[in-house]
């Protein structure tokens, strides 16, 4: 597609449940990101892809999330066992690859808003 | 923890008036890039600015950049009501990890701009 698409765009659980979240990159683009958007701590960054590996987790949370990119392209971001503090819009965004394009903006996808009961 | 600190937090003005946000950062950065996000929607990239630069324009944004105060404005002259969004800086810091460079983007907190018809 043209832009970076994100499924679903609203998702509500209950607590403890399993969730994954879907990425799908614009075509050609090497680089992922994951970021998290919540009231209180702003736009973190969570993870980076370059292809299908992830060579900069340092964002993530805790153990209960997951990440990984196929093909590399879609990526799926999964959070195990959810609690209420996981509730936040998840962002992706991707880009060209910094080494063939140097100061290259993100393209942002709309989201999943995900909402732990 | 965010790096950026944008003021003003909420900016209304009426159409036509110029909209002024201010952006401080903290350690070194590549660039500085702003972003706008419309409510419910994900980022979309204005405009960036290197490190060896001072202003920038495209169309009714101006950009500047002090990098001696660590600070950042964007300015939008003759501001429209669909110019209504939150508006958030990102300073980008060339790092390496697995082999590979990248952006890493630092979000601010933010500044909601209002632009009332």
């Amino acid at each position: 597609g043209a832009g970076v698409s994100q499924s679903p765009s609203n998702k509500v659980t209950e607590k403890g449940k399993d969730v994954e979240l879907r990425c799908d990159p614009i075509s050609g683009h090497t680089a992922l990101y994951w970021y998290r958007q919540s009231l209180g701590q702003g736009l973190e960054f969570l993870i980076y892809f370059q292809g299908n590996s992830a060579p900069d987790k340092s964002g993530l949370p805790s153990d209960r999330f997951s990440a990984e990119r196929t093909g590399g392209s879609v990526s799926t971001l999964t959070i195990q066992r959810t609690q209420q503090e996981d509730s936040a819009v998840y962002l992706c965004a991707s880009s060209l690859a910094r080494d063939t394009s140097p100061n290259q903006p993100q393209h942002f996808g709309d989201g999943t808003r995900l909402s732990i009961l | 923890s965010q790096q950026g600190e944008e003021d003003p937090q909420a900016l209304s003005i009426q159409e036509g008036e110029n909209a002024t946000m201010n952006c401080s950062y903290k350690t070194s950065i590549n660039n500085l890039q702003w972003y706008r996000q419309n409510s419910g929607r994900g980022l979309v990239h204005l405009i960036l600015i290197r490190s060896n630069e001072r202003e920038k324009h495209s169309g009714r944004l101006r950009v500047t950049l002090d990098t001696s105060k660590k600070s950042s404005s964007l300015l939008i002259t003759a501001s429209r009501a669909a110019d209504t969004a939150s508006y958030f800086c990102a300073t980008a810091l060339d790092l390496n990890a697995g082999g590979t460079s990248y952006g890493k983007l630092t979000f601010g907190q933010g500044t909601i701009l209002t632009v009332h018809p």
